[in-house]
């Protein structure tokens, strides 16, 4: 069965620096899609930016980017240039082909002034 | 285009109760799947509707069913409801067309007293 880690329950940034946060997976698939979601105070989940398996290039959506490697199985997200409204709690997550989105156990992102 | 919905946004409920949940997808989407997120089980996948039919589902007692009408609205019911399912249940809604990312609605807080 696949697995999403998140190893770092809390971190925090200072106001318009970069921060990164960790996600490990594991699986036997070669076709999957991985994600990364915010979640604010007001609990919808919003989607930050997504990689697809079989791409070699890394994601890129604006100040947020992400270091995909996947003989390690790993994802971590960049957050660069971090503004106050980055706080929230990110979860990462695992999507087989058609399948289920399996989260990991989410980051707790604090933004200092 | 309106986003997912999700009614009512909360809900309280005694033990032995049974409640219904609603899920309005995106316009077009024909995918809609449910999620509960507690703070000690994180988000864990309850199922998935696909043009009416459960394409997927997750490791929940069968207390836990839902359903998909013909115009993609889901429901989601629980009977006899547990202290334990005091929870946020997540809807997200998925375009048919190939694997695109799923949208989440603002979830339904259930408290169960």
């Amino acid at each position: 069965a696949q697995t999403v880690t998140q190893s770092q329950p809390e971190m925090s940034v200072q106001e318009a620096e970069t921060v990164t946060l960790s996600c490990t997976y594991d699986t036997s698939e070669s076709d999957y899609y991985l994600f990364w979601y915010k979640q604010p105070p007001s609990r919808q989940m919003i989607l930050v930016i997504r990689q697809e398996a079989y791409k070699q290039q890394n994601a890129t959506e604006n100040r947020f980017s992400v270091n995909f490697q996947k003989a390690a199985k790993s994802f971590s997200l960049k957050i660069s240039d971090s503004q106050l409204g980055d706080a929230a709690m990110y979860f990462c997550a695992y999507r087989s082909a058609g399948g289920k989105l399996i989260f990991g156990q989410g980051t707790e992102l604090s933004v200092k002034p | 285009k309106a986003g997912v919905t999700q009614t009512p946004r909360y809900l309280i409920k005694t033990r032995g109760q049974q409640v219904t949940l609603s899920c309005s997808p995106i316009s077009g989407h024909r995918s809609v799947s449910w999620y509960q997120q507690t703070p000690g089980q994180g988000l864990q996948f309850l199922f998935e509707y696909f043009s009416e039919t459960q394409r997927n589902k997750g490791n929940f007692p069968g207390r836990f069913s839902g359903r998909q009408f013909s115009n993609s609205r889901s429901e989601m019911n629980v009977s006899t409801l547990e202290l334990g399912d005091s929870a946020l249940y997540l809807c997200a809604s998925k375009s048919s067309t190939g694997n695109t990312e799923a949208f989440f609605g603002q979830g339904t807080r259930l408290t169960v007293v």
